[in-house]
């Protein structure tokens, strides 16, 4: 069965502009939270969207927002972009429910310029 | 979610078991452990998550302690390919939320 998809692999933007990356989950996973990895800080957790609804929230801006949609397909959006938001953005697919797996995509490199 | 504790980083000779510990002394009753990896900057790699049972799998073994507060992962023939940074993980209630720490990064040696 098909893994966890993220698009595009990589983007550069310019500071200021917005930029929208794009997650699509293991199939019958309704669970998708996203992350953001820097050096300096390591990874950290964004936001997570179950059924539609955003259910978590991290300690981001507002800049940084998502949705998801009927099909379990997730987009996240970063307005107004800046320097340090330069990172690899990361997905996590997952069913619900305890105990169960959760699985990573391979990431969107974000470079902001 | 409680946090975790890991050793910065780990060598192994080749063919060797890798044992990797992780604390997390305020786990509660209904957070799973769970492992992962990261290889050069790719998305992180599920291997193996337990509740207070041993487990196994065709990657690797966890052993939680009978009290649930620490655990340690053990890959049974460390291979080149197995230089990674691992990263032990308590998750509960708040599901697909992960609180990653610092990891120990394993450096397998020839």
């Amino acid at each position: 069965k098909a893994g966890v998809t993220q698009t595009p692999r990589y983007l550069i933007k310019t500071r200021g502009q917005q930029v929208t990356l794009s997650c699509s989950p293991i199939s019958g996973h309704r669970s998708v939270s996203w992350y953001q990895q820097t050096p300096g800080q390591g990874l950290q957790f964004l936001f997570e969207y179950f059924s539609e609804t955003q259910r978590n929230k991290g300690n981001f801006p507002g800049r940084f927002s998502g949705r998801q949609f009927s099909n379990s397909r997730s987009e996240m959006n970063v307005s107004t972009l800046e320097l340090g938001d330069s990172a690899l953005y990361l997905c996590a697919s997952s069913s619900d429910g305890l105990g169960t797996e959760a699985f990573f995509g391979q990431g969107t490199r974000l470079t902001v310029v | 979610d409680a946090k975790t504790t890991q050793p910065p980083s780990m060598d192994c000779a080749e063919g060797r078991a890798a044992n990797l510990p992780c604390n997390h002394s305020t786990i509660s009753g209904n957070e799973y452990v769970y492992w992962y990896r990261q290889i050069h900057s790719q998305g992180p790699q599920y291997i193996i998550h337990g509740l207070k049972n041993n487990e196994t799998n065709e990657m690797a073994s966890l052993i939680i302690t009978e009290d649930r507060k620490s655990s340690t992962l053990i890959l049974p023939h460390a291979t080149l390919r197995d230089t990674a940074v691992y990263y032990c993980i308590v998750r509960g209630y708040n599901f697909n939320k992960f609180y990653f720490g610092s990891g120990t990064k394993l450096n397998v040696k020839p």
